[in-house]
């Protein structure tokens, strides 16, 4: 079974600019979940979406957003970088039926490094 | 915001010892997680401990949670080269949608 992959893996951009993320969780597993990824602030959960909506949000600015697709397939998007936004974006997947992420085991995918200059 | 204080936050032993590393909250967790993760790769959930004194060993690890759900110890022994890595461990709040927190991390560094 192929694992959760995460394209692409490494991305530099300028303050300002966007970025669009992109995840493909292991097949048959409908939740997809992100999280950020700082050596300050450690591991901090974004948001995760099952079935296309978005069902849980962490604490994080307007500018980051996402979407899911019909495949379960997931996006994350950044606009108007800053500086501190630099760091590994990973993904997670779960089945999703229990309606939590904490009460199955997620596979994280190896992440996207962002580096905004 | 609940906070997972997770201590020491770097460790570097000679294989053959033994480690110990804890994580400490103020707040009541329902279920709480190992992960370790190496460099260029994502965490790898190594275990879930949801009652309150419960014990789960893995191998050489040992794995416990607190009687009141608000910490927990990751107990290795004899440790190899193959342990380096970053652990972390992350808790859920009870009650409604859980939101899984993730504590600090800790990082290890076994010396062959």
């Amino acid at each position: 079974k192929a694992g959760v992959t995460q394209t692409p893996r490494y991305l530099i951009k300028t303050r300002g600019q966007q970025v669009t993320l992109s995840c493909s969780p292991i097949s048959g597993h409908r939740s997809v979940s992100w999280y950020q990824q700082t050596p300050g602030q450690g591991l901090q959960f974004l948001f995760e979406y099952f079935s296309e909506t978005q069902r849980n949000k962490g604490n994080f600015p307007g500018r980051f957003s996402g979407r899911q697709f019909s495949n379960s397939r997931s996006e994350m998007n950044v606009s108007t970088l800053e500086l501190g936004d630099s760091a590994l974006y990973l993904c997670a997947s779960s089945l999703g039926t229990s309606g939590s992420p904490s009460w199955e085991t997620q596979y994280f995918g190896p992440g996207t490094r962002l580096l905004v200059l | 915001t609940q906070l997972l204080e997770q201590s020491p936050q770097f460790l570097s032993i000679q294989e053959g010892e033994n480690l110990t590393v804890y994580c400490n909250s103020s707040s009541v967790f329902s279920s709480l997680q190992w992960y370790r993760q190496e460099p260029g790769e994502g965490p790898v959930l190594l275990v879930t401990v949801v009652t309150g004194g419960e014990v789960k060993k893995l191998k050489r690890l040992t794995f416990q949670f607190g009687d009141a759900r608000k910490d927990s110890s990751l107990h290795i022994t004899a440790a190899q080269p193959g342990d380096t890595g970053l652990y972390l461990c992350a808790g859920a709040q009870p009650g409604g949608y859980q939101k899984v927190t993730f504590g600090t991390g800790t990082k290890l560094q076994v010396i062959p």
